[in-house]
């Protein structure tokens, strides 16, 4: 199993603005997930974060809008740029096992932008 | 890309019943997960089935899988009202890469005391 702190839990912020939003999971993995959840809405994948290389991105999402880091088989970071309302979601980072096994979400980061 | 599709929607139903959810996808896979969401925030995981199975049980879950409908079902019996959340089912896309994850897009349950 893994744990994954997440943070912020939550924020308010202005438009325009950026926030980077942090994972840290208790045991190394390979790769890290970040996903939006618009709301209402299912979960869409964003990227898949993989150590030592640039992150791949799902269609719809670009790097500008949402860089990612992943210094260490333990962190990442997702920051969402230049926000505007349409920005306001729940965003959760995830890890995965082995195939086959589940997998686990960090209890979420809910963004509010005004 | 969402690939799930989950009914129904909304659920509502007398603490004590059994509730039923339905997932569709459509691509093939190593397997099919259920995963419960409270108020919002962090993916509880609940059972895990794979594509070579076809019905698995944890406590008052049952989960079925027909690949060749490229479907599943989440029954939870004796319904209690701890059990009002969403629920998602997740596909790891073989074609996509294992791991990565697409959701359906849930059943809001809802159990009234």
């Amino acid at each position: 199993s893994a744990v994954i702190s997440q943070k912020p839990s939550r924020d308010i912020c202005q438009r325009g603005t950026s926030l980077t939003i942090q994972c840290q999971v208790d045991s190394q993995v390979t790769m890290m997930f970040w996903y939006r959840q618009q709301p209402g809405q299912s979960l869409t994948l964003i990227a898949t974060a993989n150590q030592g290389s640039e992150a791949t991105y799902e269609s719809g999402f670009v790097i500008d809008k949402f860089p990612i880091s992943r210094p260490n088989l333990t962190f990442s970071t997702l920051t969402v740029s230049n926000m505007s309302p349409e920005d306001s979601s729940i965003y959760l980072c995830s890890v995965a096992g082995r195939l086959n096994t589940e997998a686990f979400f960090g209890q979420g980061t809910r963004l509010t932008v005004v | 890309s969402q690939q799930g599709e989950e009914d129904p929607q909304a659920l509502s139903i007398q603490e004590g019943e059994n509730a039923t959810m339905n997932c569709s996808y459509k691509t093939s896979i190593n397997n099919l997960q259920w995963y419960r969401q409270n108020s919002g925030r962090g993916l509880v995981h609940l059972i895990l089935i794979r594509s070579n199975e076809r019905e698995k049980h944890s406590g008052r879950l049952r989960v079925t899988l027909d690949t060749s409908k490229k479907s599943s079902s989440l029954l939870i019996t004796a319904s209690r009202a701890a059990d009002t959340a969403s629920y998602f089912c997740a596909t790891d896309d073989q074609g996509q890469g294992a791991q990565k994850l697409v959701f359906g897009q849930g059943t809001r349950l809802t159990i009234n005391p």
